[in-house]
């Protein structure tokens, strides 16, 4: 079955630091998704990447989507202390079932 | 502000138990989904309705029983559990799509966490 794999599962940054978590699928996606969970909440919608190659930017967060419609990133730059939480992607390869991955922990120290 | 509606949102049940998890969306979203998460891990998909029919179960166990009213509701049915399907269970809807866009973004109810004892 679909597999989607995240990296790294934990990210301790200081604040104003930047920082990355990627995903990779087993599989070619027909989309991926992007969620953020704070801690004690539940999971919040961020963005949906569907083409080849997409680069989509939300303020300080810029999302991209391989050109192989494999793996994908979250970039986020100049961490703040409003940014701690949860970041899970979520693949899909087929029709309303999606995947997601384990999730990367981001930590910001003031 | 969540617009999806999960009650209740604690619950503590005995294995002997019938207890049902409910929520509710007025977004007009024509899928809709049940997801359990447990701690420090991604959610798993459990169901899927899209238009009030089930079109996915994960291979659930039948002690977890779910129903679709209507499009604006949806429960899961909890009986004989175990004390390992303590979990947050999350509801989530969605607009269903076609080709690339077969998964629009969903948005999560706050869960409710169960505890069986």
């Amino acid at each position: 079955g679909q597999q989607v794999m995240q990296i790294p599962q934990y990210q301790h940054v200081q604040e104003g630091e930047d920082f990355t978590t990627y995903c990779n699928s087993s599989t070619t996606l027909s989309n991926i998704q992007w969620y953020k969970q704070r801690p004690g909440g539940h999971p919040v919608f961020l963005i949906q990447l569907v083409k080849s190659g997409e680069v989509k930017k939300q303020k300080r967060l810029t999302f991209q989507f391989g050109e192989a419609k494999k793996n994908s990133s979250l970039h986020i730059t100049a961490t703040q202390t409003t940014d701690v939480g949860t970041y899970f992607c979520a693949g899909s390869g087929g029709y309303q079932k999606v995947t997601f991955g384990i999730g990367t922990k981001l930590q910001v120290i003031p | 502000d969540t617009e999806v509606t999960q009650t209740p949102k604690h619950l503590v049940m005995g294995m002997t138990n019938k207890k049902s998890l409910k929520c509710e969306q007025h977004m007009g979203h024509r899928a809709m989904y049940w997801y359990k998460q447990k701690a420090k891990k991604p959610p798993e998909l459990m169901f899927v309705y899209s238009y009030e029919k089930l079109s996915i179960n994960e291979s659930v166990p039948s002690r977890f029983s779910p129903e679709c009213p209507n499009s604006s509701l949806l429960n899961l049915h909890l009986h004989a559990l175990q004390p390992e399907d303590s979990a947050l269970y999350l509801c989530a809807s969605s607009q269903p799509g076609q080709g690339p866009y077969s998964m629009r973004g969903y948005t999560f109810g706050s869960g409710t966490r169960l505890t069986v004892v």
